[in-house]
């Protein structure tokens, strides 16, 4: 069975360092691209990041690009992200996703097919 | 960027009755469409990709339609453990979601 369990979330103070983790398990991890995606109090889901299933391309959100870095350890099935100079409105429940690929027209294109639980980030003073 | 815009933005219905809710793309993203259904305290989960394909196990009242910019997810007969907020999300340029329609048992 597909399993997604994200760790690390906590409180933290505006401008510090944060570190989320997410483990996957049921599925050969190397196989597939992963994201996370987060949540702010009362809003919506808001795409945050991908790797892609080797770690040889990465893209973030502009709201994230340049503070956050999306990594991944294909011998440890884990993918993390790293967030720093982290600021009030990145408070959210974060959730990592595994993405499943169509390549049925040629090029490319990913869903997100299975999410964790989320792990809760409080940016606060 | 493509922008996703989803109405209504909450939606009240009987157990039993059929639901509608939309979603529009800032532009053309063929079918390349996903529809999720978030529920408190769990991660979201894949109902629908390809603007009408049925991701395996999920019931077959929850249908979708639509290609281009104009889409839409339906609930053929609405059960009790439907209430929840539905995202629709592009994956044809990277990823964006709508902004959610939660839907509430009257």
């Amino acid at each position: 069975q597909v399993h997604l369990v994200e760790s690390g979330g906590g409180v933290v103070q505006p401008g510090r360092s944060l570190r989320l983790s997410c483990a996957a398990s049921g599925f050969t991890f190397s196989d597939y691209g992963m994201h996370w995606v987060r949540q702010a109090p009362g809003k919506g889901l808001e795409w945050v990041a991908v790797i892609w299933y080797d770690g040889s391309k990465t893209h973030y959100a502009d709201s994230v690009r340049g503070r956050f870095t999306i990594s991944r350890d294909n011998s440890r099935n884990t993918v993390s992200l790293h967030m720093t100079s982290l600021r009030d409105d990145d408070t959210a429940v974060f959730y990592c996703a595994k993405d499943r690929a169509d390549c049925s027209t040629g090029s490319c294109y990913a869903m997100l097919d299975v999410w964790g639980q989320g792990t809760p980030v409080i940016v606060s003073s | 960027d493509i922008q996703m815009t989803q109405s209504p933005s909450t939606l009240s219905a009987s157990v039993g009755d059929r639901v509608t809710m939309t979603c529009r793309a800032s532009q053309s993203i063929s079918s390349w469409l996903a529809w999720y259904q978030h529920k408190p305290g769990k991660g979201p989960k894949l109902l629908i990709h390809k603007a009408s394909s049925l991701e395996s196990g999920v019931p077959s009242r929850f249908s979708g339609s639509g290609s281009g910019t104009e889409f839409t997810l339906t609930i053929s007969s609405l059960q009790p453990d439907d209430s929840a907020t539905y995202y629709c999300q592009q994956y044809n340029a990277h990823w964006t979601f709508g902004q959610g329609t939660k839907v509430e048992i009257k």
